[in-house]
């Protein structure tokens, strides 16, 4: 069945770096743009990040311009997530999600159980 | 502050009716299609609606969707225990270049 595990999620000091991941299985991974999305203790959702299904296009939150990349690899139906100079209210719940179009956005179909990310001193 | 704006709570009895508003602009809900999410408790999120009103398999009836202008509406008849949820909606901003989410709507079975 279609499955995303994310992982990669820890205790991380501010102002250090960490990477995710996120897994896929049972669909045509290259075939969908994919998203990050957290969500911050008691919070909303927030959404992180895109990439297209080639890597050619991917668009960010203004929160994490600048310190955070999104990159993929189709060889290996993963989805990953650089973060770098991390502050405390970058802590939440990251989830890997699947976009329905294969270009930036049309939907999500697809969520991951997510990954947490805490970062403190 | 989202972009999108939703009540944050909505209740109603069971079997009853709940409407959830979400209000948008025309660089977001007045370009593009909205879809619904339902979050249970320490689940992940669903996809509900998808193209403003479209049910994926499996969703059943009683939920519903529309949008009119720069505002989307998520309705949910005969209201169930098991709909006690958040709710949120979600569309891309043309002139962000971002995916945007409204803040939520927890649902109260009374």
């Amino acid at each position: 069945q279609v499955q995303l595990v994310e992982s990669g999620g820890g205790v991380v000091q501010p102002g250090r770096s960490l990477g995710l991941s996120c897994a896929a299985s049972g669909f045509t991974f290259s075939t969908h743009a994919m998203h990050w999305v957290r969500q911050a203790p008691g919070k909303g959702l927030e959404w992180v990040a895109v990439i297209s299904y080639d890597g050619s296009k991917n668009y960010y939150a203004d929160s994490v311009k600048g310190r955070f990349s999104i990159s993929r690899d189709n060889s290996k139906n993963t989805l990953y997530l650089q973060m770098s100079s991390l502050r405390a209210d970058d802590t939440a719940v990251y989830h890997c999600a699947r976009d329905v179009s294969p270009s930036y956005y049309y939907y999500i179909d697809v969520w991951g159980k997510g990954t947490t990310v805490t970062v403190s001193s | 502050q989202s972009v999108l704006t939703q009540p944050p709570s909505v209740s109603a009895a069971p079997g009853q009716k709940v409407t959830i508003s979400c209000s948008g602009s025309g660089s977001n809900i007045g370009k593009n299609y909205v879809s619904w999410y339902q979050q249970l408790p320490g689940t992940a999120p669903k996809l509900l609606i998808y193209d403003n009103n479209k049910r994926p398999s499996g969703i059943p009836d009683r939920f519903s969707g529309s949008k009119s202008g720069t505002s989307a509406t998520l309705g949910i008849t005969g209201l169930q225990t098991g709909d006690e949820a958040d709710y949120y909606c979600g569309t891309w901003d043309s002139s962000l270049s971002a995916a945007v989410f409204g803040g939520g709507t927890k649902v109260t079975v009374l």
